[in-house]
């Protein structure tokens, strides 16, 4: 399956600065997914990114506060604008699988963002 | 009511206890369903994935759906301190299309 490299592991930035999150999978991709995972919350997905086509946004998240491009097929960024501490969060990328016929989705080790 | 709702735990068992973890969820349209695992500071990664409703079983994993109570359950058996990690429950399929809903996962803590 594929292998997801996401950067930075974490930072801590202040807010009403922007920040921006970089993922790498090994192998071509039509759709990344970016995912936001807040203490005791499940996973919400912010927005799914094609290549070649503006990103989807899902309920709740804009695009003027989470940029998205989508340049190949193997990378995509995220960005956290104007962040408050309410941004304070886990951010993963992700990307659908087949593993074993069964499908899912493989994740990135996550960007872990804390806003002070 | 959350459309998927996960016991947050922790849950503290010893080594070799048979764990079992749990989820309900209101959307009887569901069809897929899936286990995650995730361990501190990683990205989750899938464990086990069934279709409707049945048994799945893979090495000490099994996967349990029951449609008609809208509960699904994984067991872990003879559990290993390396089996620490958070579970977390997926699901999607039916009227909600094919965007996965997560449960918030259950926190595992295996004693050596």
């Amino acid at each position: 399956s594929a292998v997801i490299s996401q950067k930075p592991s974490r930072d801590i930035c202040q807010r009403g600065t922007s920040l921006t999150i970089q993922c790498q999978v090994d192998s071509q991709v039509t759709m990344m997914f970016w995912y936001r995972q807040q203490p005791g919350q499940s996973l919400t997905l912010i927005a799914t990114a094609n290549q070649g086509s503006e990103a989807t946004y899902e309920s709740g998240f804009v695009i003027d506060k989470f940029p998205i491009s989508r340049p190949n097929l193997t990378f995509s960024t995220l960005t956290v604008s104007n962040m408050s501490p309410e941004d304070s969060s886990i951010y993963l990328c992700s990307v659908d699988i087949t593993v074993r016929g069964a499908d899912g989705y493989t994740f990135g080790s996550g960007t872990r963002l804390t806003v002070v | 009511q959350k459309e998927v709702e996960q016991d947050p735990g922790p849950l503290s068992v010893p080594e070799g206890a048979i764990v079992s973890l749990n989820c309900t969820y209101s959307n009887s349209a569901f069809q897929y369903f899936m286990w995650y695992r995730q361990y501190s500071r990683k990205g989750p990664e899938l464990l086990m994935y069934t279709y409707s409703s049945g048994n799945k079983e893979d090495g000490r994993f099994t996967a349990q759906v029951d449609k008609s109570s809208k509960y699904i359950s994984l067991f872990i058996r003879d559990s290993q301190p390396s089996d620490s990690a958070t579970y977390l429950c997926a699901m999607s399929g039916g009227t909600g299309g094919f965007k996965t809903i997560f449960g918030a996962g259950t926190r595992l803590f295996v004693k050596a």
